[in-house]
């Protein structure tokens, strides 16, 4: 199993691109979140998810959306890139919704 | 309030000693409580968690400690090694409804061991 996978490692954004970053599961888990990591801060749920078809906002998820068409993957959209995007964003998925596998992440910029 | 502390911010300690790190929570609805490990380019790695219903357990050479009516958790880890070098992360968890359960984080702990 590769667990979660995120595409792509590293990211340059300029101010008001969009970009789609990618996470794959291949453990056939029905939950999935994407994080964003700042220093200093912990992490923070942007989206869920806990099936195909089923999203819900987590605490901090202005300025992205997102999709869950099949079990396996959860893209992260963000629409109109700002400053304040700029982080390291994680991808995790569980099978009960505890304990959760995270992806290596993608660290992102927005110049 | 879904907020979780966690102190101290860093941490140095030489090998072999046991570094202590402390969580303290408000929300009563939270019901598991997990420890994360990160190293520096990596995403965090469950390193143990525990239920509300139970006051201490061990995995290897770590411990959580919690105390219920105090709403505080730790993670002891006994003989540590330079390797245990990382940022650790304290978290709690709610079911947000229909199953769906959101881990709230603390702020993250750096250790580092010196030989």
């Amino acid at each position: 199993n590769a667990g979660v996978t995120q595409t792509p490692k590293f990211r340059i954004l300029k101010i008001g691109q969009s970009m789609t970053l990618q996470c794959t599961q291949d453990m056939n888990h029905n939950y999935m979140y994407w994080y964003r990591q700042d220093p200093g801060m912990g992490l923070k749920l942007i989206y869920y998810s806990v099936g195909a078809g089923i999203t819900d906002k987590g605490e901090v998820p202005n300025g992205y959306n997102v999709s869950r068409s099949t079990t396996e993957d959860f893209p992260l959209r963000l629409e109109l890139a700002a400053p304040s995007q700029t982080s390291v964003y994680f991808c995790a998925s569980s099978v009960t919704g505890l304990g959760e596998y995270f992806g290596p992440g993608t660290r992102l910029t927005v110049l | 309030q879904q907020q979780v502390k966690q102190s101290p911010q860093s941490l140095i300690v030489q090998k072999g000693g046991i570094p202590i790190i402390n969580c303290a929570y408000e929300n009563t609805a939270f019901d598991y409580f997990p420890w994360y490990q990160q190293f520096p380019g990596k995403g965090p790695a469950l390193l143990i968690a525990i239920r509300p219903d139970v006051s201490e357990k061990k995995e290897g050479r770590f411990t959580i400690s919690f105390n219920k009516s105090a709403k505080q958790f730790s993670l002891h880890i006994m003989d540590s090694q330079p390797g245990d070098s990382a940022t650790y992360f304290c978290a709690a968890s709610w079911d947000s409804g229909a199953g769906s359960y959101q881990l709230t984080f603390g702020k993250g702990t750096k250790l580092s061991v010196i030989p």
